[in-house]
């Protein structure tokens, strides 16, 4: 079965520095990877997807992702982080019937 | 708005009751999604539609959920004989096709059972 891995439940960063919110998977075939981000009070929203071609992926926000596959990872990064950018993320992998199956999240806590 | 649109926002029920939850998809979106959130817990997979037909209701959990989509727009979540256990926040998404993985995700409705 497809399954998506996220090893921290919480990742804390000083502003301005870069950040990483790690992500791995387990899948049969082809890989089709997303990360989501859901801030406080809001629904869900989409940020990247990796599908095939380039394996640093380019998304919402600033944010791009990088796809490993001799890691099984597929890490979210950005740059320089914002204290806005605090909020919950979400890895997710389709499996075969199209549904996307979500990692239990890692939040993200940008400080000033 | 042009969103995904769910309501009721939250909803609180005695165990034993029945409750009904209701998305309304961003027009045009074929594929429809019920996803089930629980505290410090990702989303959980219940069940999704193309169209009016459920392609995929594996995460139903047991027979007292049900969903429909009688006109291939808006979805009914059906829950019976409600449990505690019950308790989340149900989440709807939809999306322009079953198969493109970029769902928009309503703000979900908070479901607590007494």
């Amino acid at each position: 079965a497809q399954s998506v891995a996220q090893p921290e439940d919480q990742v804390n960063v000083a502003e301005g520095n870069p950040l990483t919110v790690k992500c791995t998977y387990s899948v049969s075939g082809n890989p089709y990877l997303f990360w989501y981000v859901q801030y406080p009070n809001r629904g869900l929203q989409f940020l990247l997807k990796y599908i095939t071609g380039d394996n640093l992926v380019k998304g919402s926000y600033g944010f791009e992702a990088e796809f490993n596959k001799s890691q099984s990872s597929f890490h979210l990064k950005k740059p320089s982080a914002l204290v806005s950018d605090s909020a919950l993320y979400f890895c997710a992998v389709r499996d075969h019937t199209d549904k996307l199956i979500f990692g239990t999240g890692t939040r993200l806590q940008v400080f000033p | 708005g042009a969103g995904v649109s769910q309501t009721p926002s939250n909803k609180v029920t005695e165990k034993g009751k029945y409750v009904e939850l209701r998305c309304d998809p961003i027009s045009g979106h074929t594929a429809l999604y019920w996803y089930r959130q629980s505290l410090g817990q990702g989303p959980e997979f219940l069940i999704y539609f193309q169209g009016t037909g459920a392609a995929d209701d594996s995460g139903l959990p047991n027979d007292r959920f049900f969903a429909v989509r009688p006109e291939g727009s808006v979805s009914t979540l059906k829950i019976q004989r409600t449990e505690r256990g019950d308790s989340a926040v149900y989440l709807c998404a939809s999306s322009q096709g079953a198969n493109t993985g970029e769902l928009f995700f309503g703000e979900g409705s908070r479901l607590t059972v007494l």
